[in-house]
């Protein structure tokens, strides 16, 4: 079965420290993975495609890999600003013929100052 | 631009009703989705149009209809509305299928008595 997993869940931090979130799957046919941010009360706000194990992508204190099994998302030196809820989407499939976008359940991260 | 713009933005029902709820996009998007979201299950998808004049089922389709009214406006019709149906209703379009970046509008809070 298809399967999206984020962890940590929740995560807290102070400000300026670095941490890690991760989003592993078991889908068939991985053809891309897309990372959201969430703020409360609001939709999510799209951050990056990957396509490919190996690939990064970076967006000021937020970098994105992806590796055959899990994409992490680094934060580095985190500000308050960060706190969000992080969505990771796995497109999987062929689009038209069972191809299918599988969200995780996010992680909540807060920054403290 | 607006982006993609919901209403209404809350709504109560009672066991039953019946309710539209509206989605627009300015971004001349070919593609359109509704999801919900509810406490520890991610964002599911439950109907979704390709392209104008073309409407699928997704994961949660039940209790749901839709209509892909012109390329801009997408909206989702509750006939008779259960409790089950709480939750916080997404819409999103991208360029052109599930391959691209989703946009999301700010979301409709529904609670169902």
């Amino acid at each position: 079965e298809d399967q999206v997993t984020q962890s940590p869940e929740a995560l807290r931090l102070q400000e300026g420290e670095s941490s890690s979130l991760n989003c592993s799957y078991t889908v068939s046919g991985l053809r891309g993975l897309f990372w959201y941010r969430q703020d409360p009360g609001k939709g999510p706000e799209f951050l990056f495609t990957l396509y490919s194990a190996g690939e990064e992508k970076e967006k000021e204190r937020l970098k994105a890999t992806l590796t055959k099994k899990e994409s992490f998302l680094h934060i580095t030196a985190p500000k308050p600003e960060d706190s969000a809820t992080y969505l990771c989407a796995v497109l999987a499939g062929i689009y038209n013929q069972g191809g299918k976008l599988i969200f995780g359940q996010g992680t909540e991260l807060s920054v403290k100052p | 631009n607006a982006g993609v713009t919901q209403t209404p933005k809350f709504q109560v029902l009672k066991t039953g009703q019946s309710m539209t709820l509206q989605c627009a996009q300015d971004m001349n998007h070919n593609s359109m989705y509704w999801y919900r979201q509810d406490p520890g299950m991610g964002l599911r998808l439950i109907y979704y149009s390709a392209s104008e004049g073309t409407t699928d089922k997704g994961e949660v389709p039940n209790g749901y209809n839709v209509s892909r009214l012109n390329k801009r406006e997408f909206s989702l019709r509750l006939e008779s509305a259960a409790p089950s149906q709480t939750s916080v209703y997404f819409c999103a379009s991208s360029r052109q299928g599930i391959s691209y970046e989703q946009y999301f509008g700010p979301g409709t809070r529904l609670t169902v008595t």
